[in-house]
C-alpha cells in the first residue's frame, strides 16, 4: 500500500519554464512533508519543506504548496535550470512527539530540464 | 549543520558473504539515525531506525540487521548476502521532521 505517491515517472520541461512535480498522499495522519532532489549515485539532498499547517512554503525558486483536504502536495520550480535535472523525491512524516521520525518516500519523478 | 559519512561508495559481494556498512555523523548529538535502500528504479524504503545507542527499530522483516553502537555511529549488517540485497543503501540522521542523507553505498551481490 502506497502510502505517498508520485504517478509521474519523469517529466521534460524547457530551460526557464516553470517544472510542476507532483505528489498525493493517503494517510490522514501525516503533518509535515518534503522535497529532496537526487542526483544519480548520491544520497538525496533537503530541498524544501512544508508543515501541514500552512498550504504554501517558498524558498527562492521553489515553492510547495500543500492541499490537505485533497491530500495533494506540489512543488514549482520557476524559472527551472538544466542544473535542476534529477530525480525528485516528495516525502511525508507523522508521529508522536519524541519517536523518530520517519519518512515515507514516494518512487520519485526524473526532471529533465532542456537547454 | 549534519554531515553523513558513509562507506564504501560501492561494494561487490558474493551471495553468502557477509556484509557490513558503516555510517557515522557530525555535527549534531542524540540524532535520529536511518537505514533505507533504494531499489533500482524506485523509491527509497526505510530498513531500520534508532532514536539512541543500543535502541534499533526494523520496519520491514529482511535479511539485514543493525546496530547502533556509538551515538554517532550506525551498521547496516548481513551473515550472509542474498541477491535481493542488491540495491543503493542510504543512511541518514536527524532531529526533528528534517532528515538529511549521506552519499550512499551501491551494494553489488553477485
Amino acid at each position: 500500500d502506497q502510502q505517498v505517491k508520485q504517478n509521474s515517472p519523469s517529466l521534460s520541461v524547457q530551460e526557464g519554464r516553470i517544472s510542476i512535480l507532483n505528489c498525493d498522499y493517503t494517510n490522514s495522519m501525516f503533518d509535515y512533508f518534503l522535497w529532496y532532489k537526487k542526483y544519480p549515485a548520491e544520497g538525496p539532498t533537503f530541498l524544501i519543506s512544508i508543515s501541514s499547517i500552512k498550504d504554501k512554503n517558498e524558498d527562492g525558486r521553489f515553492t510547495v504548496f500543500l492541499n490537505k483536504s485533497a491530500k495533494h502536495l506540489s512543488l514549482h520550480i520557476v524559472p527551472s535550470q538544466p542544473g535542476d535535472s534529477a530525480v525528485y523525491f516528495c516525502a511525508a512524516s507523522g508521529g508522536t512527539s519524541g519517536s523518530a521520525r520517519q519518512l515515507t518516500f514516494g518512487s520519485g519523478t526524473q526532471l529533465t530540464v532542456l537547454p | 549543520s549534519q554531515t553523513i559519512h558513509q562507506w564504501p561508495a560501492t561494494l561487490v559481494q558474493p551471495v553468502g558473504s557477509p556484509l557490513s556498512l558503516e555510517c557515522t555523523v557530525e555535527g549534531t548529538s542524540n540524532p535520529n539515525l536511518y537505514w533505507y535502500r533504494q531499489a533500482a528504479g524506485r523509491g527509497l524504503q526505510l530498513l531500520f531506525y534508532s532514536v539512541g545507542i543500543g535502541q534499533i527499530s526494523s520496519e520491514v522483516p529482511q535479511n539485514l540487521s543493525a546496530s547502533r553502537p556509538q551515538d554517532r555511529q550506525f551498521i547496516l549488517s548481513s551473515k550472509k548476502l542474498l541477491l535481493s540485497d542488491s540495491g543503493f543503501y542510504l543512511c541518514a540522521g536527524g532531529v526533528g521532521n528534517e532528515q538529511f542523507f549521506g552519499p550512499g553505498t551501491r551494494l553489488t551481490v553477485l
